[in-house]
């Protein structure tokens, strides 16, 4: 199996944008998925095929992909996105895999 | 809307086996659309893919797991289960169910609230 790597975590303050990267050699054959996390939470799902996005989720969310990393920005952070992200992908089999996680502060 | 249900044990002894069950409602197992899955995270860890399971049986388990993990489905009660042998203190953590939706590129669209399992004597 194969592994997603994200950074443990990252600041930004209010207004300002953030960008979470995730990295895996599968990631250039195979699609990703962002979910956000508030603590006690379920995960929930904010951009999946690389750079949909879901009904509901805030047009600040956005993904990309270039290469071997995909990333999940939010423009214009608010106090309310303060939370874990993780990205997820899976292998031509199905297994999925998950990244670390990455805990988001907004300052 | 689908909506998922967690329940079973929340204390499991070591050596013994974990049995979960998640029970759908708002949509149906025998869909041929979804995969149904288990996901865990450790106290304070990243979330761990466990498996899933599609209407017709097929299974897909984690490598790391797939020894000890069986996913079954009961169209009958709506439900599909997990059963983790062997549990160690290391099995702890909350598990989650999930659907995988083909609709959304079999993103984790939908997912229950979670349940705690812990593993101690």
């Amino acid at each position: 199996s194969y592994e997603l790597t994200q950074p443990p975590s990252v600041s930004v303050s209010p207004g300002q944008t953030a960008r979470i990267t995730c990295s895996g050699d599968a990631l250039p054959k195979q699609y990703s998925y962002w979910y956000q996390q508030k603590p006690g939470q379920a995960p929930v799902l904010v951009i999946y095929k690389d750079s949909e996005r879901p009904s509901g989720i805030p047009e600040r969310f956005s993904g990309s992909s270039s290469g071997t990393t995909v990333t999940l920005t939010i423009t214009g952070v608010q106090a309310e996105d303060e939370a874990g992200y993780s990205c997820q992908s899976a292998d031509s089999s199905g297994t999925s895999v998950f990244g670390g996680g990455t805990k988001l502060t907004v300052l | 809307q689908v909506q998922l249900q967690e329940s079973g044990p929340g204390l499991v002894k070591p050596s013994e086996t974990l049995s979960l069950t998640c029970t759908v409602s708002g949509g149906s197992v025998s869909s041929d659309s979804c995969y149904w899955s288990w996901i865990r995270q450790p106290p304070g860890k990243g979330l761990e893919w466990i498996g899933y399971i599609y209407f017709s049986g097929s299974t897909n388990y984690n490598p790391s797991l797939r020894s000890r993990v069986t996913i079954s489905v009961d169209t009958s009660k709506n439900q599909f289960s997990l059963k983790l042998t062997s549990v160690t203190a290391a099995d702890t953590a909350v598990y989650f169910c999930a659907s995988q939706t083909l609709d959304l590129y079999y993103a984790m669209d939908v997912w229950g609230q979670g349940t705690t399992v812990t593993v101690s004597s």
